[in-house]
């Protein structure tokens, strides 16, 4: 079964403008992790959030993480038409054995110039 | 340089053949995965493989079968492809440290397409 589903599907801003997307989760985490993938390549690991952690920034990037609500989000902040991509959630199990990650369905951001 | 590299990027390919994808890893992971992409881009795992071992088989019917002949090096090859194997698959290495894995990074994928 799908461990995280990820809201909205789609999402269409114009530059500049902020995007948020968000991710929710069944079971207990250890991390949680986020990806993009541009049309056609491959996905690119973008941040990792540990289960003590509450929040954390990589550039333009803010993540959040609430484990009482088993849910996530990512924030993009000032978008440019180069962040259009598909962004995903991932989740290891915490007594998972061999580094299985389970994604989200993704979230397809559109961001016009 | 790659940091993990497979190939062929596309394959085209008849129905009851058979193929490989080969994937690389130079960034000294210990654990390689396979993941497959639906056209719905939704991932799921195939295997993973820690330092040449076999960890996960998740329910993947046994005409994939995956090879690791060194922890740099995880092939894939399929017997008897069928319509529904078209899908991309790719390939991913992470660090993995008392089970957690850290980031993965991933090939560019092999678009395999059955006719």
């Amino acid at each position: 079964s799908q461990q995280g589903e990820e809201d909205p599907q789609a999402l269409s801003i114009q530059e500049g403008e902020n995007a948020t997307m968000n991710c929710s989760y069944k079971t207990s985490i250890n991390n949680l992790q986020w990806y993009r993938q541009n049309s056609g390549r491959g996905l690119v690991h973008l941040i990792l959030i540990r289960s003590n952690e509450r929040e954390k920034h990589s550039g333009r990037l803010r993540v959040t993480l609430d484990t009482s609500k088993k849910s996530s989000s990512l924030l993009i902040t000032a978008s440019r038409a180069a962040d259009t991509a598909s962004y995903f959630c991932a989740t290891p199990l915490i007594y998972n054995q061999g580094g299985k990650l389970i994604f989200g369905q993704g979230t397809e951001l559109s961001v016009k110039p | 340089d790659t940091a993990v590299s497979q190939t062929p990027k596309y394959l085209v390919t008849q129905m009851g053949n058979d193929k490989s994808i080969k994937c690389e890893q130079n960034l000294g992971h210990d654990t390689m995965y396979w993941y497959k992409q639906d056209s719905k881009k939704f991932l799921k795992i195939m295997f993973s493989y820690n330092n040449k071992e076999l960890i996960i088989n998740e329910t993947v019917p046994n005409r994939f079968s995956p090879k690791s002949p060194d922890k740099a090096h995880l092939n894939l090859h399929i017997n008897s492809l069928e319509l529904g194997d078209s899908a991309v698959y790719f390939c991913a290495s992470s660090q993995v440290r008392r089970s957690r894995p850290y980031g993965y990074t991933f090939g560019s994928g092999t678009r395999l397409t059955v006719v």
